[in-house]
């Protein structure tokens, strides 16, 4: 099985700021990696996939990058509305899919 | 409009059965896969697996696999997870999502989730 890490774990930062969130996978996934970002109360929601493909509407601050077994989620310039947790989620072609553990970010 | 319409919440006994739904509309139920997810209270999401309502092909995760039973109705556009016996760690959050038929594989629309409480 392959097994997702993220870091860091939680995050706080001041609006403006440019916050990076790595996520690691146990073995080489290409580029089957996607985003999601998830607010209290809410169900998830996708912000990108493949690693660094955008999804239609979302903000361009929001951006992946990364293959094989290494991974970056930035966002350029926090707002206060990007509070929420966020989990990188990766799959393979037997449609197996396994989402990292989470980081959650919050204002400063 | 795409919209995945999930069933109530639930409060159980451990040992009852329970078989909550799905159901999409505003696209082609039988053309896309649907996974449920399960979030346990304060922690993170876990893919339980997924069902394609066209041919009911099912995946499972190796963790969910015989604990749960995920089907579909492509009659009536709604997929189900259900238990035969319920335990108190199976209390949750669950929600559906669909999934592309063809890579990139990725969970696009979401269920409002479904609370399952299990306590005695």
């Amino acid at each position: 099985d392959i097994q997702m890490t993220q870091s860091p774990s939680s995050l706080s930062a001041s609006v403006g700021d440019r916050v990076t969130i790595t996520c690691q996978a146990s073995q080489d996934i290409s580029n089957y990696l996607n985003w999601y970002q998830q607010k209290p109360g809410k169900a998830p929601k996708l912000l990108i996939y493949d690693a660094s493909n955008l999804e239609t509407g979302v903000p361009s601050r929001f951006s992946g990058s990364g293959s094989g077994t290494d991974f970056t989620f930035t966002i350029s310039s926090l707002q206060p509305e990007d509070i929420a947790t966020y989990y990188c989620q990766q799959y393979d072609n037997l449609l197996i899919f396994t989402f990292g553990p989470g980081t959650k970010v919050d204002i400063k | 409009e795409v919209q995945l319409v999930q069933s109530g919440a639930e409060v159980k006994k451990p040992g009852e059965s329970l078989k909550i739904s799905c159901k999409g509309s505003g696209y082609s139920f039988t053309s896309y896969w649907i996974g449920w997810v399960r979030q346990m209270p304060g922690k993170g999401l876990e893919w339980m697996g997924i069902i394609y309502p066209g041919d009911s092909d099912t995946r499972y995760s190796p963790s969910f696999q015989g604990q749960v039973t995920i089907s579909a109705d492509k009659s009536i556009s709604t997929a189900y997870l259900q238990w035969s016996s319920l335990k108190a760690s199976d209390t949750a959050m669950y929600y559906c999502a669909r999934l592309l038929d063809y890579v990139p594989y990725y969970f696009d629309y979401w269920g409002q989730g479904t609370l399952v409480t299990v306590s005695s």
